[in-house]
């Protein structure tokens, strides 16, 4: 089945910083979707993409579909504490379904 | 308009006993997904629920079902637990044919020992 590569695993960074982390499939996707999860919640969604190229932003969050359409990039500028979670790539496809990436925990020092 | 509820938060099951768990889909949504979420995983797709009938399913063996009612509320049941199923149950409702307006209740974190 496809796969979904996050990368960095972990992050942890000074209050203030830029953040940057993306996701590698090993497939086209039609659609990416970045979720983030607080610790005891279940993942909220942040971003979704829909065409390769597509830049959109969320306030501080700006997310990218890659030209390729195997992968995608969030990035977070001038991070705050409440920016401490879990953020997940996803894809949607066709069976109804969502398939996540491994996540990439982010921390921050205030 | 009320969200996703998960019903019970927390509980510990011994090896090979059954489970029951329930979602209270987000108002206006009429279809129901299942996700277990392992530590330091991300979600997996368990199944979907359309009109009391399953509407797609990944990897997970038969000893993992469930049911819709009418009210669009659902049950995962997992029978002869084992360890390897100790998780975080996510459920999340959507409409049908939605690209990505899912909403997430907060979980069911099962401990089987």
């Amino acid at each position: 089945g496809q796969q979904l590569n996050q990368s960095p695993q972990s992050m942890f960074i000074q209050e203030g910083e830029d953040v940057s982390m993306n996701c590698t499939s090993s497939s086209i996707f039609n659609t990416w979707l970045w979720y983030k999860q607080d610790p005891g919640e279940g993942p909220v969604l942040l971003i979704a993409l829909y065409k390769a190229g597509e830049l959109t932003s969320n306030g501080r969050l700006t997310a990218q579909f890659g030209i390729t359409r195997k992968d995608s990039f969030l990035n977070i500028s001038a991070s705050i504490p409440s920016d401490v979670g879990i953020y997940f790539c996803a894809e949607h496809n066709a069976g109804n379904m969502l398939t996540f990436g491994g996540g990439t925990r982010l921390m921050v020092k205030p | 308009e009320t969200g996703v509820t998960q019903s019970p938060t927390h509980l510990i099951k011994t090896r090979g006993q059954q489970v029951t768990l329930r979602c209270s889909s987000q108002s206006g949504h009429n279809t129901v997904s299942w996700y277990q979420q392992a530590l330091g995983q991300g979600p997996q797709f368990i199944f979907q629920y359309y009109r009391e009938e399953e509407n797609g399913r990944g990897n997970f063996p038969p000893r993992f079902s469930g049911l819709q009612f009418p009210n669009y509320s659902s049950e995962l049941n997992v029978n002869a637990l084992e360890l390897d199923d100790s998780a975080l149950y996510l459920c999340a409702s959507s409409q049908v044919l939605t690209n990505y307006g899912y909403t997430f209740g907060s979980g069911t974190r099962l401990t089987v020992v």
